[in-house]
């Protein structure tokens, strides 16, 4: 079985500070581990993904994730925050050996101050 | 655009009807999904079809039902609308496979509001 925890579920910081947005995963096999963003009233957009290749991804819009098997996170960083960032973010795990399932963490809402 | 496309967006209705959501994409993909997104933003599978085959049936009340026509669609209908199915429904696609590698593309969901 597989399982998400996002740490936060709220998250504010200013404008040109860092991001880091927390995420821990359980799995039975090696996962592929995903960072998705909603912008209000909009669809998912998948940012990054990691799949057993580098642990350390990039994504899109600046940010990047670093996958810890020893710790079994996958947080999720971004050097400096913009305006435009401010959205719903999930992590979410996928198993190879139920490839048709992803499963969603519940979501950190990221609040931008000017 | 290559995407996945949802009708309608927004969806208001009474209590008791009968409505459906469609989706299609023109990825080429062969595995498609149905996502429901509770109030709290919580996401969490319904079903899913693979080449117009159910393969996953999550705990889902029976007056939800899938269809598929092709592996480029899958519509859904929901029968006797309750108060409680207000949420936002996202379809997804993936091809067959690939979602351990490279996810799923999703729509831009439909906000289902029961009055």
């Amino acid at each position: 079985a597989q399982s998400v925890t996002q740490l936060d579920s709220h998250v504010s910081v200013s404008e040109g500070t860092p991001v880091l947005l927390r995420c821990n995963y359980s799995s039975s096999y090696s996962p592929s581990l995903f960072w998705y963003v909603q912008h209000p009233n909009k669809g998912l957009q998948l940012l990054l993904k990691y799949t057993s290749a580098a642990t350390l991804v990039k994504g899109i819009n600046g940010f990047e994730a670093e996958f810890k098997k020893s710790e079994t996170s996958f947080h999720l960083t971004k050097p400096s925050a913009h305006m435009s960032d401010a959205a719903e973010y999930f992590c979410v795990v996928s198993e190879g050996a139920d490839d048709y399932k992803l499963s969603f963490g519940a979501g950190t809402t990221v609040t931008v101050r000017a | 655009d290559t995407a996945v496309s949802q009708t309608p967006k927004y969806l208001v209705t009474q209590m008791g009807n009968d409505k459906s959501i469609k989706c299609e994409q023109n990825l080429g993909h062969d595995t498609m999904y149905w996502y429901k997104q509770d109030s709290k933003k919580f996401l969490k599978i319904m079903f899913s079809y693979n080449n117009k085959e159910l393969i996953i049936n999550e705990t889902v009340p029976n007056r939800f039902s899938p269809k598929s026509p092709d592996k480029a669609h899958l519509n859904l209908h929901i029968n006797s609308l309750e108060l409680g199915d207000s949420a936002v429904y996202f379809c997804a696609s993936s091809r067959l496979g690939q979602s351990f590698n490279y996810g799923y593309t999703f729509g831009s969901g439909t906000r289902l509001t029961v009055v």
